[in-house]
């Protein structure tokens, strides 16, 4: 049974650079034909996704938030993390971790699907 | 990208109903990669329909999930108390993926 949880900082200051992690039990973040992802979901914005890691370190982040993003990878602790800078108000919500499913479009390139599980989620308030 | 528009905003039935949900894009979504998700206060979100029409393991059959190009629909049939809750459809035929604003199921 796949189970993800989310850990780091709930408060951050506004400027200054968030940063999760999500322990993945279950199954390998190296294992090929899953994608390693985050979302956030807030009252204003909705669910949002934010991007994902595949294997051997490859990632893919969505356009609106590409600039601040870093998605990585420790496979010795079967973990992956979320940073994302130049943080504002607009940044609060509850962060969630998924295992995404990949396929490959007509061209080769891998694309995120569905999520499934997904981690209980943290929330994180961009507040001074 | 692609806006997902999920009506009605609020669906109110008893137990036992049938519950139709809508979901509309703004475009044609490629190879109808829809998916829909439950999620109930408190909790992270849960697959339950994916590629418009398959249903997630462990998911009761009396969800079910249709529709094509731009429409989709998820049916829950004869509904059991569990499934009262917030769902939301998801597309991932276009980039980058995108969420539908949710439909919110209660107790009538």
């Amino acid at each position: 049974q796949v189970q993800l949880q989310e850990s780091g900082s709930g408060l951050v200051k506004p400027s200054q650079t968030l940063s999760l992690t999500c322990t993945v039990s279950g199954a390998s973040i190296g294992v090929v034909g899953y994608a390693w992802s985050w979302m956030r979901q807030s009252p204003g914005k909705g669910l949002e996704w934010i991007g994902y890691l595949y294997t051997r370190g490859s990632t893919s982040y969505n356009p609106s938030l590409k600039t601040r993003v870093t998605i990585s990878g420790d496979r010795s602790k079967n973990q992956f993390s979320l940073k994302l800078t130049s943080l504002t108000a607009a940044d609060t919500a509850v962060y969630y971790c998924a295992r995404q499913g990949i396929f490959y479009d007509t061209v080769g390139f891998h694309k995120g699907s569905w999520l499934d599980p997904w981690g209980q989620g943290i929330l994180v308030t961009v507040s001074s | 990208e692609v806006v997902l528009t999920q009506s009605p905003d609020t669906l109110s039935l008893s137990p036992g109903e049938r519950a139709t949900l809508s979901c509309g894009a703004s475009q044609s979504v490629t190879n109808n990669y829809v998916a829909w998700y439950q999620q109930r206060p408190g909790l992270a979100p849960r697959l339950v329909i994916y590629d418009a029409s398959s249903r997630a393991p462990g998911i009761p059959d009396r969800f079910s999930g249709s529709g094509s190009g731009t429409d989709y629909t998820l049916t829950i049939t004869r509904l059991a108390p569990e499934d009262f809750a917030v769902y939301y459809c998801q597309q991932y035929g276009n980039s980058p993926i995108t969420f539908g604003q949710g439909t919110r199921l209660d107790i009538k």
